[in-house]
């Protein structure tokens, strides 16, 4: 069965303090593996999609990585307005995402 | 460019009453999902659209759920009767290809269902 999961569930860092997400997923046919950003009340927001193991991809402060077993998000010197729920899911070539549960991060000032 | 549009934002409604959501995707996206997140659980598929034919309806709890998209555009998820297990918040998505590189699924702020 296909199976994602995310750790920590939540994290607190210092504005500053560089840290990474885990994301493992056990899915057969993944055609990619995407990262969203929600804040509280609002809808996913896209960050990446990765498609094949060693592939990374960088946005501002965040790095994403991809093996064949795990996704990791790194967050360099993070800043207080990075606080918020990450969201890892798998793609499967139906169109149908499998979501994890999410890492609530708190970056504090 | 307008991103994926859902109504209402939030709703309270009664156990036994029937409750309407309706999407509108990104222009020129043929791919319409929806997905459910209930409290304190992962957000969940409900089904897909391609176009205006359902292309994977697997993810739908029950037949009180029904969904349509009508002329391949804006869709429609009504919940008739609502349950007290049906509270949580419904999020559309949009794509403009299905599977493989290059697809970005965008999804919308969600529909926040409250059933009493």
């Amino acid at each position: 069965e296909d199976q994602v999961t995310q750790s920590p569930e939540a994290l607190r860092l210092q504005e500053g303090e560089s840290s990474s997400l885990n994301c493992s997923y056990t899915v057969s046919g993944l055609r990619g593996l995407f990262w969203y950003r929600q804040d509280p009340g609002k809808g996913p927001e896209f960050l990446f999609t990765l498609y094949s193991a060693g592939e990374e991809k960088e946005k501002e402060r965040l790095k994403a990585t991809l093996t064949k077993k795990e996704s990791f998000l790194h967050i360099t010197a993070p800043k207080p307005e990075d606080s918020a729920t990450y969201l890892c899911a798998v793609h499967r070539n139906t169109g149908k995402l499998i979501f994890g549960q999410g890492t609530t991060l708190q970056v504090k000032p | 460019e307008a991103g994926v549009t859902q109504f209402p934002s939030h709703s309270v409604i009664e156990k036994g009453q029937t409750v309407t959501l309706r999407c509108d995707p990104i222009s020129g996206h043929d791919n319409l999902y929806w997905y459910r997140r209930v409290m304190g659980k992962e957000i969940k598929f409900l089904l897909h659209f391609v176009k205006e034919s359902k292309q994977d309806e697997s993810g739908m709890p029950n037949n009180r759920f029904l969904a349509e998209r009508t002329g391949g555009t804006y869709s429609t998820l009504k919940v008739q009767p609502a349950e007290l297990e049906d509270s949580g918040v419904y999020f559309c998505a949009s794509s403009q290809v299905t599977g493989g590189s290059g697809n970005t699924i965008y999804f919308g702020e969600g529909s926040w269902l409250t059933v009493v």
